[in-house]
C-alpha cells in the first residue's frame, strides 16, 4: 500500500524565492496535516484539513505561508517569499478521520534549505 | 491545552537489554489517543504503537509495549530485547477529539542509542 507521498524530498532555494511542497495522502484518508520540524521548536502542527476543508491554520507562522487542498488526493504548502528561518523538514501526514483513535501516518518529509 | 513531556533527552542502552522511554501527558479531554513514533537518522516518522484512553489493557506490538497508567497520566514505551537498529529518536504524542482541535501534540523526544 502506498503511504503518504511528498515531493520534493530535498530542496535548496535562495531567499525570496517561492517554494511549493506537495503531498498525496493515503487513499481514503479524510484528514491531512502539515507539520514542520526544527531543532529549536521540535514538531509543530502548521495546518490541518478535514474533507479538503482547512479547519485550523493557527499554526501557520505568518502570511508568507499558505496551504491548499483542491481535492482529496492532493495538497500543497507554499512559502512566498522564503526566508532562511524557514529552513526545516516539512512533513505531510494523513489519517482516516479526526477521531482520536485513528493513527496519523507521515510522509518521508521535505527537507527545505533556504540560503 | 495539551502537553506531552519526555524527560529523557538521551539514553544509552546495551544491546539486548530492555528499554523504558518515559512519557507523561496532560489533557482535560476524556477521550484521547497516545502514540509513539520512531524517527531514525534518515528522518522519516514511523508509527510504532497506539493506546486509547479507554483501553483497559496495555497495547503491545511485537517488541514494543506501552505501559499505560491513566491515573498518573503516563504512557511509557517499553522496548524488549533492544537491537542496534532501535537507535533513533522516539517521540510520544497525543491526539484528542475535544474542543475542535485535531492533530498530534508531540513531546520533545528521546534520543536512544543502542550500544553493542
Amino acid at each position: 500500500d502506498a503511504g503518504v507521498i511528498q515531493s520534493p524530498r530535498h530542496e535548496v532555494t535562495e531567499m525570496g524565492q517561492e517554494v511549493t511542497l506537495r503531498c498525496k495522502p493515503i487513499s481514503g484518508h479524510n484528514s491531512l496535516f502539515w507539520y514542520r520540524q526544527t531543532m529549536m521548536r521540535g514538531l509543530e502542527l502548521l495546518i490541518y484539513f478535514n474533507n479538503n476543508v482547512p479547519i485550523d491554520d493557527s499554526g501557520m507562522p505568518e502570511d508568507r505561508f499558505s496551504a491548499k487542498m483542491p481535492n482529496a488526493s492532493f495538497s500543497t504548502l507554499k512559502i512566498q517569499p522564503s526566508e532562511p528561518r524557514d529552513s526545516a523538514v516539512y512533513f505531510c501526514a494523513s489519517s482516516l478521520n479526526s477521531l482520536s483513535g485513528n493513527t496519523i501516518y507521515f510522509g518521508e518529509g521535505s527537507w527545505l534549505t533556504v540560503v | 491545552a495539551q502537553k506531552i513531556t519526555q524527560t529523557q533527552p538521551g539514553m544509552f542502552v546495551q544491546e539486548k537489554e530492555a528499554v523504558t522511554l518515559d512519557c507523561t501527558y496532560d489533557t482535560s479531554d476524556p477521550s484521547y489517543g497516545l502514540f509513539w513514533y520512531k524517527q531514525p537518522s534518515s528522518g522519516e516518522m514511523i508509527f510504532l504503537i497506539y493506546q486509547g484512553s479507554y483501553d483497559q489493557q496495555n497495547a503491545t506490538e511485537g517488541r514494543y509495549s506501552l505501559n499505560f497508567q491513566k491515573a498518573r497520566k503516563s504512557a511509557n514505551l517499553v522496548i524488549s530485547a533492544s537491537q542496534l537498529g532501535d537507535s533513533a529518536m522516539y517521540f510520544c504524542a497525543m491526539r484528542s477529539s475535544g474542543g475542535g482541535a485535531d492533530g498530534l501534540t508531540f513531546g520533545k523526544g528521546t534520543h536512544l542509542i543502542i550500544q553493542p
